[in-house]
């Protein structure tokens, strides 16, 4: 069963452009995280956000966090090619298992 | 190089064959998971194993065995393949905290049955 669900399923932006992506999910988290997962590659772990965090930074990347409205969101600031990749949220399931929940992802397509 | 390798990348088997999929961590991480990916189901979690000889379920078992004799390892062995089980696997791994740690991906095994 999905915990995260991605919005929205496809984004398509010009390079030079912030690109804003979003993640609903369903049951109380302790921490949120953020991968990207470029063609043909495994997931790379971007960035972790703790239930009692609102904003968090890194380099161009910036997340917000919700814990009422149980949803995150990604910004992908001044978008660049390389930025082309699927974006995954993921939830824990029970603090200190280690066992994350994905959503589907939200393809993300950066045009030069 | 430290890091997690899966082998092979990619393997074509037929139905009804055992076929292993292997993953290697240098890290010495605890925890190793692997998960399958299919479009329209996201990456779901066959099995994760805390330590070695420790492993347990998860979301899709069924049909998949695995074992951890060594930390390094976690290999992944599906006993007689069906169609159904054509799919991207990854294996990760992670380090043990209070709370959940980033996970580390492999760059996936390919594998079609026919």
């Amino acid at each position: 069963s999905q915990q995260g669900e991605e919005d929205p399923q496809a984004l398509s932006i010009q390079e030079g452009e912030n690109a804003t992506m979003n993640c609903s999910y369903k049951t109380s988290i302790n921490n949120l995280q953020w991968y990207r997962q470029n063609s043909g590659r495994g997931l790379v772990h971007l960035i972790l956000i703790r239930s009692n965090e609102r904003e968090k930074h890194s380099g161009r990347l910036r997340v917000t966090l919700d814990t009422s409205k149980k949803s995150s969101s990604l910004l992908i600031t001044a978008s660049r090619a390389a930025d082309t990749a699927s974006y995954f949220c993921a939830t824990d399931v029970l603090q200190g298992a280690q066992k994350l929940v994905f959503g589907q992802g939200t393809r993300l397509t950066i045009n030069p | 190089d430290a890091g997690i390798t899966q082998s092979p990348r990619y393997k074509i088997t037929e139905t009804g064959r055992q076929v292993t999929l292997m993953c290697h961590q240098t890290w010495s991480h605890s925890y190793m998971f692997w998960y399958r990916q299919d479009l329209g189901h996201g990456l779901r979690l066959i099995y994760y194993s805390a330590a070695a000889d420790i492993t347990d379920k998860g979301e899709v078992p069924d049909g998949y065995v695995v074992s951890r004799s060594k930390t390094e390892n976690f290999p992944l062995t599906l006993e007689s393949a069906t169609r159904s089980q054509t799919s991207v696997y990854f294996c990760a791994s992670s380090s043990p905290g209070i709370s959940n740690q980033p996970q580390h991906f492999g760059d996936g095994t390919r594998l079609s049955i026919l």
